[in-house]
């Protein structure tokens, strides 16, 4: 059972925007940075977002991030076929000492 | 370019022992902390556990803590999982990740900027 909390899914045609809500706690979300990653079965997993905010290089500014007390939002406009994948927030549960993902959300492209 | 390679999965009978390794290039590996992280069929990822860059710090899932033990070898820029009394519940794939990990006066950031392509671990009789 995990701590964060993730919609099992969304969707949205192309074109269109879809936002990914991940709900923590204090012990994490709430005090330290999330980042975010995007996961297509069979493939190393991909980080999209780090520090709450900041994308990697080659990351396009569809994506962004934001943050409120002890949740963090995805956001990804401009839906494309090749944003479907399975999205995971994590970040560090400073009561647990340990790392934790969200449950997941699989966005779908309609 | 950044390197990440696994080894040492397979099948494993429950109440054995693997060891995993991932074998690190492209970057310093003694700057960077790194992680293991699995995701067992039809589940999510779920994060295993951290070594620090120097191996000073570790932790662990709580279910696997006191079965698995994380280390590393600066000098072979490879770090390792060793998993013993192994149970149907492990079975997964492995991806090794690394954490640029920094910390400033009030908190750490963690988080995997490079993964390795994953290793199966079958436990199964």
């Amino acid at each position: 059972q995990s701590v964060l909390t993730q919609p099992p899914s969304v969707s949205a045609a192309p074109g269109q925007k879809v936002t990914i809500s991940c709900s923590g706690s204090s012990s994490n979300i709430g005090n330290n940075y999330v980042s975010w990653y995007q996961h297509l079965p069979g493939t190393a997993p991909k980080l999209v977002i780090y520090d709450t905010y900041s994308r990697p290089s080659g990351i396009p500014d569809r994506i962004s991030a934001s943050k409120s007390d002890t949740s963090a939002t995805l956001g990804i406009t401009g839906l494309q076929t090749g944003d479907e994948a399975d999205y995971y927030c994590g970040t560090w549960d400073s009561s647990l000492s340990t790392y934790v993902f969200g449950t997941g959300t699989r966005v779908s492209v309609l | 370019q950044v390197q990440l390679v696994e080894s040492g999965g397979g099948v494993v009978q429950p109440g054995r022992s693997l060891r995993l390794s991932c074998a690190a290039s492209g970057f310093t590996f003694s700057n960077y902390a790194m992680h293991w992280v699995r995701q067992a069929p039809g589940q999510g990822l779920e994060w295993v556990a951290f070594i620090s860059y120097d191996g000073r710090d570790k932790f662990y899932k709580d279910s696997v803590k006191g079965r698995f033990t994380i280390s590393r070898d600066n000098s072979k820029n490879t770090f390792y999982l060793q998993m013993n009394s192994l149970s149907a519940e492990d079975t997964a794939v492995y991806y090794c990740a690394r954490d640029p990990r920094y910390c400033d006066s009030t908190t750490c950031s963690y988080y995997f900027d490079y993964w390795g392509q994953g290793n199966l671990v079958t436990v199964s009789s």
